[in-house]
């Protein structure tokens, strides 16, 4: 079975530049999550999606940042424009999602690493 | 609110040796869910277990096992004989109902395990 795919792996940018990342959950997975991770930190949730509805997107910063998960499958998050500061590592996660609850287990896709200069 | 701490940012071991990994745990949940991922110099997170807060059964998966302490709020993670394979950043988790089943990340501990 595939697991969580994400691209591209590795971006370098000028920062006020825009930047997408791509992520295909695991099929079947109606929960998707996006998490920022900082160098030496863990991950912190951006926005997780249930089906194609965003039900918590508390900490993403909506003045630079958005997500869509048009079809409730693949999404996409992306950062217009790019400042030094979102230099990270994005990650991509999916879960069954529904009636699993706290017991949820979220796989983790490879991550994109942005540089941004 | 929800909280992982990770006291052990790094621990340096030599091959065949047995290490653990402390994770301590807040929250005010009484249904809640523990997890460790272990994180590759490939980046992506790997899921290792998953452990309820009504199961405090220890668990062995092969050189892996777990102790999980409700009295003192942790959840320890052993490695028996350790590899170099095992070099990592491993990091413990919570998803409880108040962070309304959200993943709590501790800050990770990395493990290089000499040859």
């Amino acid at each position: 079975e595939a697991g969580v795919v994400q691209s591209p792996r590795y971006k370098i940018i000028e920062k006020k530049q825009p930047v997408a990342f791509w992520c295909n959950p695991i099929s079947g997975h109606n929960t998707l999550y996006w998490y920022l991770q900082n160098l030496g930190q863990g991950p912190e949730l951006l926005i997780r999606y249930e089906n194609e509805e965003a039900v918590d997107d508390s900490q993403l910063p909506k003045d630079r940042f958005s997500a869509e998960r048009l079809k409730g499958v693949d999404s996409t998050l992306k950062i217009q424009p790019a400042e030094l500061g979102d230099s990270a590592v994005y990650l991509c996660a999916s879960s069954l999602g529904g009636l699993a609850g706290v017991r949820d287990t979220q796989y983790f896709g490879p991550g994109t690493r942005l540089t941004v200069l | 609110a929800q909280k992982v701490t990770q006291a052990q940012t790094e621990i340096s071991v030599v091959e065949k040796e047995d290490v653990t990994l402390d994770c301590v745990y807040e929250t005010r949940d009484t249904t809640y869910y523990l997890f460790w991922y272990k994180q590759p110099p490939s980046g992506e997170l790997v899921f290792l277990i998953r452990r309820n807060s009504f199961d405090e059964q220890n668990e062995i998966s092969g050189r892996y096992s777990w102790n999980f302490q409700k009295s003192t709020s942790s959840f320890n993670f052993t490695i028996t004989a350790s590899q170099v394979v095992d070099s990592a950043v491993y990091f413990c988790a919570l998803s409880g109902e108040t962070g309304a089943n959200n993943l709590f990340f501790g800050t990770g501990t990395r493990l290089t395990v000499i040859p």
